[in-house]
């Protein structure tokens, strides 16, 4: 069964850092591309960033209103993918998911994890 | 960026009744949307791909289409646990990905 575990959210202050966690169980977590997508409180889905697989380098790509501020990495070895944000801003408070990625199949999620509510506020 | 215009933002029905929500794209993305549901508290859960495909384990009931600009799903016969809001995503225009607003689905 695929199991996607977030961790690390909680309270911070504007400018502060946070670094997230998501832990894959059941797949070849290797072999998959894997996302963050958020949800602000009662509103809709927002997609993050992404990592590519061990065969397409590891490669990043980033929405805008993040880049330059958040980072997304992954360790294989444990099969888990961080995202480390820094810079933070109110408008980022949200739940924040990580997702499978079809990759080259199509760039859509079939597997989502709980969430992990990220709250900025002074 | 390409836009994704989701309609309506909520609609009341009744467990039986016909259900149609509507994705309506800003440039053409050929056959790239997705469709999710979720509930309150949860996660997301992909209904359909490919924008008619079903993913393996939804209730055919569920369905999806359309192409280009103009896309559809569409819950045949409302059940009880189908009460929940419902996204569309486009994958067109990768590697940047965007949602629909949302449609809520309500009992009336």
């Amino acid at each position: 069964e695929v199991q996607l575990v977030e961790s690390g959210g909680g309270l911070v202050q504007p400018g502060g850092s946070l670094r997230l966690s998501c832990a894959a169980s059941g797949f070849t977590f290797s072999d998959h591309y894997m996302d963050w997508v958020r949800q602000a409180p009662g509103k809709g889905l927002e997609w993050v960033g992404r990592t590519r697989n061990k065969a397409n380098s590891y490669t990043t790509e980033y929405a805008a209103s993040v880049k330059g501020r958040f980072t997304i990495s992954r360790d294989d070895s444990k099969n888990s993918l961080y995202l480390q944000m820094n810079s933070l801003k109110t408008e980022d408070t949200a739940v924040y998911y990580c997702a499978r990625d079809r990759g080259s199949s199509g760039w859509y999620f079939d597997y989502w994890g709980q969430g992990t509510l990220v709250t900025v506020s002074s | 960026a390409i836009r994704i215009t989701q309609s309506p933002s909520s609609l009341s029905a009744s467990t039986g009744d016909r259900v149609t929500i509507t994705c309506r794209a800003s440039q053409g993305i050929s056959s790239y949307l997705a469709w999710y549901q979720q509930k309150p508290g949860k996660a997301p859960k992909l209904l359909i791909y490919a924008a008619s495909t079903l993913q393996s384990g939804v209730p055919s009931r569920f369905s999806g289409s359309g192409s280009g600009t103009d896309f559809t799903l569409t819950i045949s016969c409302l059940q009880s646990e189908d009460f929940a809001t419902y996204y569309c995503q486009q994958y067109y225009s990768y590697p940047l990905l965007t949602f629909g607003g949302g449609t809520k689905v309500e009992i009336k």
